[in-house]
């Protein structure tokens, strides 16, 4: 069973629209997580965030945003949707402390048209 | 160079085969080995998760881990269809610095 959990699962959306990506989890987790996922290559950090009014930016450069105002909840937006960023979403999280392997939800598939 | 490679694949195995999944990397600072299995239209889930050298069995699953060699295993012994999956190596450094590699689809033919 996921304790992260991800809406909408699947998203088809015009070139220039914005939108969000809901991202939960319902373990207490202080350390969430964003990453790209596309077929055949490695997934990508574009944001993190280590508790409430944390964020910061990944590996991956992103035309995204992202908010943590409550520990369980970390949106990701974009602005202004392009094709580009047409991918899989994946966000993590982990509890504080010392080191435990990420814990995934089951992604969000952005399709920008 | 990618500080994470993962053999590409991908993997087609009958039923039963004894498989062997492989990653390298360059990145001394790695301690934490991960392998994780990730279905179709799922997210990725742990299956296996070490952080010293040598091999870590769990059921038909052995993780191993060579630090000298820079490069890791996952071995799934009698695999089964449920198997089929795409298979991803990870590591991290101590300060939760993660890499992935580019994963392993692997099918199992009944």
């Amino acid at each position: 069973e996921a304790d992260i959990y991800q809406t909408p699962r699947y998203l088809v959306i015009g070139t220039g629209k914005k939108i969000t990506l809901e991202c939960s989890q319902t373990m207490g987790h202080d350390k969430m997580y964003w990453y790209q996922q596309d077929p055949g290559m490695e997934l990508h950090l574009i944001h993190y965030s280590y508790g409430v009014n944390s964020t910061e930016k990944g590996d991956l450069s992103s035309e995204s945003t992202v908010s943590r105002i409550r520990t369980e909840h970390f949106p990701l937006t974009l602005e202004s949707a392009r094709p580009s960023h047409t991918s899989q979403y994946l966000c993590a999280s982990i509890p504080a402390g010392r080191y435990s392997p990420l814990h995934f939800g089951n992604g969000t598939r952005l399709t920008v048209t | 160079q990618k500080e994470v490679e993962q053999d590409p694949g991908p993997l087609s195995v009958p039923e039963g085969a004894i498989v062997s999944l492989n990653c390298t990397y360059s990145n001394s600072a790695f301690q934490y080995f991960m392998w994780y299995r990730q279905y179709s239209r799922k997210g990725p889930e742990l299956l296996m998760y070490t952080y010293s050298s040598g091999n870590k069995e769990d059921g038909r699953f052995t993780a191993q881990v060579d630090k000298s060699s820079k490069y890791i295993s996952l071995f799934i012994r009698d695999s089964q269809p449920s198997d089929s999956a795409t298979y991803l190596c990870a590591m991290s450094s101590r300060n939760n610095d993660m890499r992935f590699g580019a994963g392993t689809r692997l099918t199992v033919k009944p």
